[in-house]
């Protein structure tokens, strides 16, 4: 089955700075890969995904890079406010069959002002 | 999108009880499924809840531990059974659209059990 490594586990960065947070995947066959944020005491929130055919996707402040032939996929988050502090899952999906994801352990981003 | 609804948000048990977690969507939906995350820690699918049939358990979770129903395409529930403090956990709804790859979550019950 897929298995999805997220590294760094924890990241501290100044308000106003860039954060980036890398996920590679094991399955060649996985062709989605979301996002998601959760805060305290709440469900995670899908910020953003991509398709295995589109290398990078832009979504204000955010942004997603794919490398199919690494199986590295990365997420960019620019201008970090203190409201993106939380922690962020990537996660993969092999759309055959039903829609089993497989997530990263997680990183805990801690924007500071 | 969905909007999922979770019941109860929280609530604490005595070892040996069980527990019935709902989840209710707004809009008719193609994949519901259930995930437990345990504190500090990612998420582990329980189970894929399928209408009118038998949910689908992951390796490592069993239905009489953890039986679920589906009635219908905008309800489930999740039963934690024979509880015990390692069920501590926060349990959590997720639902999919068969048009969309997109997974969306519940808020979460947290459970603690003493």
């Amino acid at each position: 089955g897929e298995n999805v490594e997220q590294h760094p586990s924890t990241l501290s960065v100044q308000e106003g700075d860039s954060a980036v947070i890398k996920c590679t995947y094991s399955d060649s066959a996985s062709n989605y890969f979301p996002w998601y944020k959760q805060e305290l005491g709440k469900g995670p929130q899908l910020i953003i995904d991509i398709r295995s055919n589109v290398g990078e996707k832009k979504d204000q402040r955010i942004a997603v890079t794919l490398n199919k032939t690494a199986k590295h996929f990365s997420l960019h988050i620019t201008e970090t406010q203190p409201e993106d502090s939380a922690v962020y899952f990537c996660a993969g999906m092999n759309s055959g069959g039903y829609q089993k994801v497989t997530f990263g352990i997680g990183t805990k981003l801690q924007v500071i002002p | 999108s969905a909007v999922i609804s979770q019941k109860p948000s929280r609530d604490i048990c005595q070892r040996g009880t069980s527990l019935t977690i709902q989840c209710q969507v707004d809009s008719q939906v193609t994949m519901m499924f259930w995930y437990r995350q345990q504190p500090g820690q990612s998420l582990t699918l329980i189970a894929t809840a399928n209408q009118g049939s038998e949910a689908t358990y992951e390796s490592g979770f069993v239905i009489d531990k953890f039986p679920i129903s589906r009635p219908n395409l905008t309800f489930s529930t999740l039963t934690v059974s024979n509880m015990s403090p390692e069920d501590s956990s926060i349990y959590l709804c997720s639902v999919a659209f068969l048009s969309s790859y997109e997974q969306y979550f519940g808020p979460g019950t947290r459970l603690t059990v003493t």
